[in-house]
């Protein structure tokens, strides 16, 4: 069963337009979420994350919003930019028992020029 | 800033052949995790090690085993090579402080591709 889900496999955005991609979970223990950008042949690059105790976290163009009552979570690009196009993992992980990340199935951005 | 390095970057082994995969953990990271991607899938966790301790264990099968050394680089050993053991692997390190902010943050090597023939 598939506890970190990503149910969009692409999304495709003009530049300079916002990108949002969704993550909903089901394990309401996990408290700790963060975002990977990975490109072909490379290993994951942590973008943002955020704690289950905040809504919100900001960096940059980065945006992740959690939603607990929904067990929702979104990542916000804005503006997208043509290196932005990757594919994008959601993860999960509980802090106080260990760190071990549920991942998503991962969304391919495609940032059209 | 130095990150986490893998090595090799590619492998190729026969089936029931042998290999071993290094992972060299950002410097002051303690702990390692060792994750597999099969072709389309998403990373699974193998296994993690906090001060060259084994500290979870995931679907790591039988006959695969890992260390981390005095160190803090880890190795997975893989014996008796299947087919079906060709993935990316990836290893990633993180320094966990309790309570702090994006200290459970995992950075992520670059992978090792295991292709067995």
């Amino acid at each position: 069963d598939q506890q970190v889900k990503q149910n969009s496999p692409s999304l495709s955005v003009q530049e300079g337009r916002i990108s949002i991609l969704n993550c909903d979970y089901t394990n309401s223990m996990f408290d700790y979420f963060l975002w990977y950008k990975k490109y072909p042949a490379e290993g994951p690059t942590f973008l943002i994350s955020i704690s289950s105790i905040k809504d919100k976290n900001e960096d940059g163009r980065f945006t992740v919003f959690l939603n607990k009552s929904a067990k929702h979570l979104s990542l916000h690009i804005v503006p997208s930019q043509p290196g932005d196009s990757a594919v994008y993992f959601c993860a999960a992980t509980v802090r106080d028992s260990n760190y071990q990340l549920i991942w998503g199935a991962g969304t391919k951005l495609i940032i059209k020029p | 800033a130095a990150g986490v390095i893998q090595s090799p970057r590619h492998l190729i082994k026969e089936k029931r052949e042998t290999a071993t995969l290094k992972c060299y953990p950002i410097p002051r990271h303690d702990t390692v995790y060792w994750y597999q991607q099969g072709p389309g899938q998403d990373p699974q966790f193998l296994i993690s090690f906090y001060e060259k301790m084994q500290s979870d264990k995931g679907s790591i099968p039988d006959r695969f085993s890992a260390q981390q050394f005095s160190d803090y680089h880890s190795e997975l050993n893989m014996s008796s090579l299947e087919l079906g053991d060709s993935a990316l692997y990836f290893c990633a390190s993180s320094l966990p402080i309790a309570g702090g902010p994006g200290t459970d943050t995992q950075y992520f090597g670059p992978g090792t591709r295991l292709t067995v023939l």
